[in-house]
């Protein structure tokens, strides 16, 4: 089953923040966060391992709670860049299958 | 860099007909995989394999096959291809362990009519 990110979507202005979630009904021992540009490939952005914080990006920092099988992906004073669709990933433990979150619709106005 | 290459990027196909999508990596990558995206949907996976000789079903197998013919090439074939087929297809692959993310190919944009 995929993980459930919330929300499924959001509008913002230049310079606010946004936090975006991601939840497993699994036990998650490491995720994944992508950003895909309409008509593009996903790109990876950054990866939690468990018990671990992990910044990619400058403004862009995410967590990872394993006992509540979520990871949250925090994006600071955001950029016209940063619209776009965020999807979490992950390995279903066990198996080398990789499943992808619901996704969240970014979208950042000027 | 060539990366994870998908041929062709675009095609357009006839309800019935079939046809085999093309995957090559360049990056000596163990796992590889196939997932389908629809319109303003996110990834599902079609198909994986985790090594040369290896493929296993991911959530949406039905209607498809894959050949994984040897470490760099993994094909997904559409035997009879249905309207619900329309979709953009990823090719993906990453390396081996839990930390390693996907790099994926550009996509094929499959139309049928």
């Amino acid at each position: 089953q995929q993980p459930v990110q919330s929300p499924q979507a959001v509008i913002l202005r230049e310079g606010e923040d946004a936090v975006i979630n991601c939840s497993s009904s699994k036990a998650l021992y490491s995720v994944h966060w992508y950003r895909q540009k309409h008509g593009e490939a996903p790109v990876f952005l950054m990866i939690l391992l468990k018990g671990g914080e992990q910044k990619g990006h400058e403004k862009i920092s995410a967590s990872f709670n394993e006992k509540k099988q979520q990871s949250s992906l925090y994006l600071t004073a955001s950029q016209l860049s940063y619209s776009g669709t965020y999807f979490c990933g992950t390995k279903t433990s066990g198996t080398y299958k990789y499943i992808f979150g619901t996704g969240t619709r970014l979208k950042v106005l000027a | 860099n060539a990366g994870v290459t998908q041929t062709p990027k675009f095609q357009v196909l006839k309800t019935g007909q079939s046809m085999t999508l093309q995957c090559a990596q360049d990056m000596n990558h163990n796992s590889m995989y196939w997932y389908r995206q629809d319109p303003g949907m996110g990834l599902r996976l079609i198909y994986y394999s985790a090594s040369e000789g290896t493929t296993d079903k991911g959530e949406v197998p039905n209607g498809y096959n894959v050949s994984r013919l040897n470490k760099r090439e993994f094909s997904l074939r559409l035997e009879s291809a249905a309207p619900s087929q329309t979709s953009v297809y990823f090719c993906a692959s990453s390396g081996t362990g839990s930390n390693q993310p996907q790099h994926f190919g550009d996509g094929t944009r499959l139309s049928i009519l």
